[in-house]
């Protein structure tokens, strides 16, 4: 079935990279998504990776795509307080859906970064 | 900003009320999606509509039930109401073409709270 798995909890110093890790089971996903929520806030679309890349860098950002272990990973470097939220991981979409295209969430990873 | 709107932000009832949650999407966005977000499960897919038609149904209860109009705004009704409905229930819209990476924004959710 379909699952996606993410440890719960990261603490990091400001300045530090931070690397949240992310496992899912659905090896035909087309894309795999990261979100990050504030509290009390939405869902914000922080990058994406198709499938069939192994690297994906966006600024501070950088997502590692394992396809063989199904293993995902976001690296944010010189962490910021202004990071501090819950990073959700996401794995769905495809290319050529015709509206077939709901995305499996992780639990969340909640990032805290103290000075 | 993501461009999708939400209303209303908070809604506060009692069991066995039935409330209706509205969702305008993106402009141009053709599909639109609908989570629940609650502590014990995590965010849920619920349902997608693409152009006014359902397209693929998630974990949505019979006491729940969508819509999406000609202007492709959408609706989510929740009837019966039991304190375990009580979540954040976020829309989300893609464009949902195929020359387009089929990427889900999401709206600043709508917090039920049922007494």
């Amino acid at each position: 079935g379909e699952d996606v798995e993410q440890s719960l909890f990261l603490s990091v110093r400001e300045g530090d990279s931070s690397v949240i890790n992310c496992t899912y089971t659905d090896s035909s996903s087309t894309y795999l998504y990261w979100y990050k929520q504030e509290p009390g806030a939405g869902l914000q679309l922080l990058t994406y990776i198709f499938s069939n890349m192994d690297m994906k860098q966006d600024q501070r950002l950088t997502v590692l795509l394992n396809k063989k272990d199904k293993h995902l990973s976001l690296r944010i470097a010189d962490t910021q307080t202004g990071d501090s939220a819950i990073y959700f991981c996401a794995e769905g979409g495809d290319l050529f859906s015709g509206g077939y295209n709901k995305l499996i969430f992780g639990a969340g990873t909640r990032l805290a970064v103290h000075p | 900003d993501s461009g999708v709107t939400q209303t209303p932000k908070h809604l506060i009832t009692a069991t066995g009320q039935r409330v209706t949650l509205r969702c305008s999407p993106r402009s141009g966005d053709l599909s639109v999606y609908w989570y629940q977000q609650s502590l014990d499960q995590g965010l849920q897919f619920l349902i997608q509509y693409y152009n006014g038609e359902e397209r693929a149904k998630g974990n949505i209860l019979e006491r729940f039930s969508a819509q999406q109009f000609p202007d492709l705004h959408s609706e989510l009704n929740l009837s019966s109401l039991e304190l375990g409905d009580s979540a954040l229930y976020f829309c989300a819209s893609s464009p949902d073409r195929r020359d387009l990476t089929d990427t889900q924004y999401f709206g600043p959710g709508t917090r039920l709270t049922v007494l």
